[in-house]
């Protein structure tokens, strides 16, 4: 069973502030994406990342793939209350074909005016 | 582009009954994942399908059961419902060869009374 450990759970910061999210396994993955969730709606993918190292930037965000693919982060850089939210990583697994992806338990940002 | 289109988005039932939920992938999307998600928890992957034939299987219970139809679009079956399986239910879709990046539908809230 792959186990997706996501840190911080929960994170208040104030605005402009830098943070990093940590999405860790002892498991390999064949892509790693993160999603952002708000209260009832589906995750909205943001990142997919997929080679080891790999690094992807979405304007204030940067996504970095672990070397060995069994762990990723998520760089926020002066974030802005409307950064507030839950961030989930998830991980696909390497048996191929449609795999269901593993999800970490989230982290629920939240920054202050 | 149209995303996930999931129907209904809310049902309300009561214990022992049957419900239906339908999933509506992205175009040109031939393979469909569904999700449990309880209040407060993480996405579960319960099954997923591609090209109408099962693919992968997660903790989805014996009560349950889903497939995917000749325009790939998907149901889940779910009979002798129980109150623990109130919850938020999520499909996603991903296109082959794209890193089982997979995009989430907007969800169907089941309360079951």
């Amino acid at each position: 069973t792959q186990l997706l450990e996501q840190s911080p759970q929960f994170l208040s910061i104030q605005e402009g502030e830098n943070l990093t999210v940590y999405c860790n396994s002892s498991s390999v993955f064949s892509s790693l994406q993160w999603y952002r969730q708000e209260p009832g709606e589906g995750p909205v993918l943001l990142v997919t990342v997929v080679t080891g190292g790999e690094v992807k930037k979405l304007k204030r965000l940067t996504f970095q793939f672990g070397d060995a693919r069994k762990d990723s982060s998520l760089h926020i850089t002066a974030a802005q209350p409307g950064d507030t939210g839950l961030y989930l990583c998830a991980g696909a697994g390497t048996g191929g074909g449609a795999d269901g992806l593993t999800f970490g338990k989230g982290t629920h940002l939240i920054i202050q005016p | 582009a149209a995303g996930v289109i999931q129907s209904p988005r809310h049902l309300i039932k009561e214990k022992r009954e049957t419900a239906t939920l339908k999933c509506y992938p992205i175009s040109r999307h031939d393979t469909v994942y569904w999700y449990q998600q309880g209040p407060g928890q993480d996405p579960q992957f319960l099954i997923s399908f591609y090209e109408k034939m099962q693919s992968d299987k997660g903790s989805i219970p014996d009560r349950f059961s889903a497939q995917q139809f000749s325009d790939y679009h998907s149901e889940l079956n779910m009979s002798s419902l129980e109150l623990g399986d109130s919850a938020l239910y999520f499909c996603a879709s991903s296109r082959t060869g794209k890193y089982n990046e997979q995009f989430f539908g907007p969800g169907t809230r089941l309360t079951v009374l």
